[in-house]
């Protein structure tokens, strides 16, 4: 099965900046079919971005998914405090599917 | 509107097993797929299978074959998850989610989740 990366662990920015969050796969995704989840404490995962770089309905713009093949990679410009949350990278070109184990954004 | 409303909480003993309800609406149920996915507290997100709405078919994560089993009722409109032979380790979240809109199998719709909780 395909094994997810990301990085960093945890992250710490200050409202107004840029995260770059990034998802590393053990192996070539198919038709680069990776996804990108925002989860809040208490709440479902809310899909943000697939395809690699499509974004979902309602996602604002601040966020933009970029790579393929085994890189790829979540920004989100001008952090705002309602963006502290986990965020997980998911893989569906290849059975299993398979999340990475994710990114805590805390916003200072 | 697209809904997934799940089944409420379960507690049940190990070596049980549990039965989660996915009622959908707002849209072609035929049209899409639905993933299963669960969450252990306090840990990440896991796949456990999909089912297609349009004839059924179904994929499996290898760790749940065998245990756990999709199916759908298309006159209702409602996916259904069980899990057999319950451990402990089971206690989770329990999510149900559509598929994108575009025709992805990615989940872009999701239930509120279930937790069910195995304990003696």
């Amino acid at each position: 099965e395909i094994v997810l990366t990301q990085s960093p662990g945890i992250l710490s920015l200050s409202p107004g900046e840029r995260a770059t969050l990034s998802c590393r796969a053990s192996q070539r995704i198919a038709n680069n079919f990776l996804a990108w989840f925002q989860q809040r404490p208490g709440q479902a995962p809310r899909l943000l971005i697939f395809g690699p770089s499509r974004r979902a309905t309602g996602t604002p713009d601040r966020f933009t998914g970029s790579g393929s093949g085994t890189d790829f990679t979540l920004t989100i410009s001008r952090l705002e405090p309602e963006d502290s949350a986990v965020y997980y990278c998911q893989q569906y070109g290849d059975s299993p599917w398979t999340f990475g184990q994710g990114t805590k954004l805390e916003i200072k | 509107q697209i809904h997934l409303v799940q089944s409420g909480a379960e507690v049940k003993r190990p070596g049980a097993s549990v039965k989660v309800s996915c009622n959908t609406s707002g849209y072609t149920f035929t049209n899409y797929g639905v993933t299963w996915v669960r969450q252990a507290p306090g840990q990440g997100l896991e796949w456990m299978g999909w089912i297609s709405g349009y004839n059924g078919d179904t994929k499996y994560a290898q760790k749940f074959q065998g245990r756990v089993t999709l199916t759908r009722d298309t006159s209702t409109s409602t996916m259904y998850m069980d899990l057999r032979n319950l451990r402990s380790d089971d206690t989770a979240m329990y999510y149900c989610a559509r598929g994108a809109d575009n025709g992805d199998y990615v989940g872009e719709y999701w239930g509120q989740g279930t937790l069910v909780t195995v304990s003696s």
